[in-house]
């Protein structure tokens, strides 16, 4: 089983449906974030947690709210889908004890079509 | 706010060839990190080299090294001996100590037979 598992994989969904991104890790980190990947533009924060208590927003919030249901899970929700959040979606975990030297482990990522 | 800036978006090599990816970065802090990340077609982010500023030796990795230069906020990426199966986006990314990942726009390279 991969490290960071991403559901789904694929999701195409209508403008104005509410949507969940899932992300569980196997890892035992306390540190996940989910960023949004778009041409041009590279990856972008949207939102980051250090532990299960603490929630941050990243440079790029705006339409998306997270859960943090246990330190292995972590879900994206995008509460009124728009098209211009289509993207592909990866969530990702670092070792705090490493300071961050080891780079993340990542999920496969999801694409999100929005219609 | 840190930023990472790759300035080629698109690059081809021929296959066996050496090619360099380019890199610069933006940030006021002395210790910190600089990644190099391949994306194939799969779409997995792959961990290809880092560097920890404070070091002087560039990194490498069998095929893959670095060149970074501090002073000038630079960290290049070199591939040797280029693979079809180097075909990949490549993202140059950044992180201070204990914080988050800044990444740059990312470079498609293609590796051409």
């Amino acid at each position: 089983d991969a490290d960071v598992t991403q559901t789904p994989r694929n999701r195409i969904t209508k403008t104005g449906k509410r949507i969940m991104l899932e992300c569980s890790q196997t890892k035992g980190h306390d540190r996940m974030y989910w960023y949004r990947q778009d041409p041009g533009l590279g990856l972008r924060l949207i939102y980051y947690s250090f532990d299960v208590k603490d929630i941050n927003k990243g440079e790029i919030s705006d339409g998306y709210s997270v859960s943090r249901q246990a330190q292995a899970k972590f879900s994206l929700s995008l509460e009124s889908a728009i098209p211009n959040q289509t993207a592909l979606y990866f969530c990702a975990t670092s070792d705090p004890r490493t300071g961050g030297m080891l780079g993340y482990t990542f999920g496969s990522g999801t694409r999100l079509t929005v219609v | 706010a840190q930023t990472v800036t790759q300035s080629q978006p698109e690059m081809s090599v021929q296959e066996a060839e050496t090619v360099t990816l380019s890199c610069t970065y933006d940030t006021s802090e002395n210790n910190y990190y600089l990644f190099w990340y391949k994306q194939p077609p799969s779409r997995q982010m792959i961990l290809v080299i880092r560097q920890e500023a404070y070091k002087q030796q560039n990194a490498t990795e069998n095929r893959f090294s670095v060149n970074f230069q501090k002073a000038a906020k630079s960290f290049s990426l070199k591939i040797s001996d280029s693979q079809l199966g180097d075909t990949a986006m490549y993202f140059c990314a950044f992180m201070e100590y204990g914080n988050k990942l800044v990444f740059g726009a990312g470079t498609i390279l293609r590796v051409k037979s």
